[in-house]
């Protein structure tokens, strides 16, 4: 059964910053690239970053380039989000999600319950 | 970069059917993916691909596409429908970045 387990939120004062990690089981991690999801308090869903499955190739949202560093341990079934210089617009739920796809399309086939990012003072 | 849009709630009677449309340019040249989110729940893959439903997904629900606009469609909606869905697809800029839809809140009367 592929599980997906996030940590690391929390309550963290603007400017700081948080590192989450995702717990991957269940599959073959290093065949699969992986993305960060969030979802704001009552919206939509915004996608944060990704990465593939070598860990060689990653992208950001223009929202987060430059703060947020993706990264995984394929040794440990492990995605991690190094966040850094934390906005209160960062507040949001944050998802791990395996990607599955092609040349005509990706999806997000499996996602992890979410961890709290709350950013204030 | 590129936009999904969707329209924010539509509503459906029991039993009926109900069509939920994304639309957007790089629609043009991927397939969408289409999530059914309840409240508390992380999103749940419901159509992917030109038309393909993961295990467990009821067969009622189904994906189609033409020009810029995909729809998920649910033939005799059923109460446990009720939720938000949202669309994806890739950014048809050429940079490898992803876009959500808005989301569409389907409420079945």
């Amino acid at each position: 059964e592929v599980q997906l387990v996030e940590s690391g939120g929390g309550l963290v004062q603007p400017g700081g910053s948080l590192r989450l990690s995702c717990a991957a089981s269940g599959f073959i991690f290093d065949s699969y690239e992986m993305n960060w999801v969030r979802q704001t308090p009552g919206k939509g869903l915004e996608w944060v970053s990704y990465i593939s499955g070598s860990g060689s190739t990653i992208y950001y949202a223009d929202s987060v380039k430059g703060r947020f560093t993706i990264s995984r341990d394929n040794a440990k079934n492990s995605l991690s989000l190094q966040m850094n210089s934390l906005r209160v617009e960062d507040t949001a739920v944050y998802y791990c999600a395996r990607e599955d796809g092609g040349e005509v399309g990706f999806w997000f086939d499996y996602w992890g319950q979410g961890t709290l990012v709350t950013v204030s003072s | 970069s590129s936009e999904l849009t969707q329209d924010p709630a539509v509503s459906v009677a029991l039993g009926q059917t109900v069509r939920i449309p994304c639309h957007g340019d790089s629609l043009r040249t991927y397939y969408a993916g289409w999530y059914q989110q309840k409240p508390g729940q992380a999103p749940l893959l419901v159509i992917y691909g030109k038309d393909n439903r993961p295990s467990g997904i009821p067969d009622r629900f189904s994906g189609s596409s033409s020009g810029n606009t995909a729809s998920l469609t649910i033939t005799g909606a059923q109460a446990e429908d009720e939720a938000d869905y949202y669309c994806t697809s890739r950014d048809s800029s050429g940079n490898h970045l992803k876009v959500f839809g808005g989301g569409t809140k389907l409420t079945v009367l």
